[in-house]
């Protein structure tokens, strides 16, 4: 069973710039997760999409933002990127949206802002 | 706020040892609670979970203990090995009926567990 897929692995964009990243769950995973990861702030949830619907969001900037396709497969958006945007960026799947259950998390996409 | 602390930023163990590393909470509402161990670069990779109805739950080498009343859990490795190398996070998760809590884990700052051969 494959599992859950980021792409690119890696991205350098200028500030100002916008950029998106990709992310295939595993299949039968409805439910996805997106994480900021840096040195200062450690792991910050950013949103989750259900369903094609965003049902939670962390507390970022609206220029941070996601969507859900019918194939549960995630994209997420950051417009007027930032230097401070540079980060390891994760995306998790799970299986059961209504209860608790443990997340399976990608390789990342690690983006710099120069 | 910091509501899921990891107070050890790095812990050093021989090969064959026990390896314990700690993490406390402060919400009493977070009911699921989550390892991961990770290397640089890569995602976090899970390990073992417990739900707050349990205090103990075991994987092989690997057993979690939750202290609702401290607020606290651990993870256990034994044996512990060279390559259990890595950056541990503990995470917690909340639940509520109807609510806007899915899907959103909080992770607590992580330790680095280096095991010597």
């Amino acid at each position: 069973k494959a599992g859950v897929t980021q792409t690119p692995r890696y991205l350098i964009k200028t500030r100002g710039q916008q950029v998106t990243l990709s992310c295939s769950p595993i299949s039968g995973h409805r439910s996805v997760s997106w994480y900021q990861q840096t040195p200062g702030q450690g792991l910050q949830f950013l949103f989750e999409y259900f369903s094609e619907t965003q049902r939670n969001k962390g507390n970022f900037p609206g220029r941070f933002s996601g969507r859900q396709f019918s194939n549960s497969r995630s994209e997420m958006n950051v417009s007027t990127l930032e230097l401070g945007d540079s980060a390891l960026y994760l995306c998790a799947s799970s299986y059961r949206p209504t209860e608790n259950t443990e997340a399976f998390f990608g390789q990342g996409t690690r983006l710099t802002v120069v | 706020d910091q509501q899921v602390k990891q107070n050890s930023p790095s812990l050093s163990v021989q090969e064959g040892r026990i390896s314990i590393l700690n993490c406390d909470y402060t919400n009493s509402m977070f009911d699921y609670f989550l390892w991961y161990k990770k290397y640089p670069a890569e995602g976090p990779t899970f390990l073992i979970s417990i739900s707050s109805i349990k205090d103990k739950n075991e994987d092989g080498r690997f057993t979690v203990f939750l202290n609702k009343s401290a607020k606290h859990l651990s993870l256990h490795i034994v044996p512990s090995q060279p390559g259990d190398s890595a950056v541990y996070f503990c995470a917690a998760s909340l639940f509520k009926a109807g609510g806007t809590s899915y899907g959103k884990l909080t992770f607590g700052q992580g330790t680095i567990l280096t095991v010597h051969p």
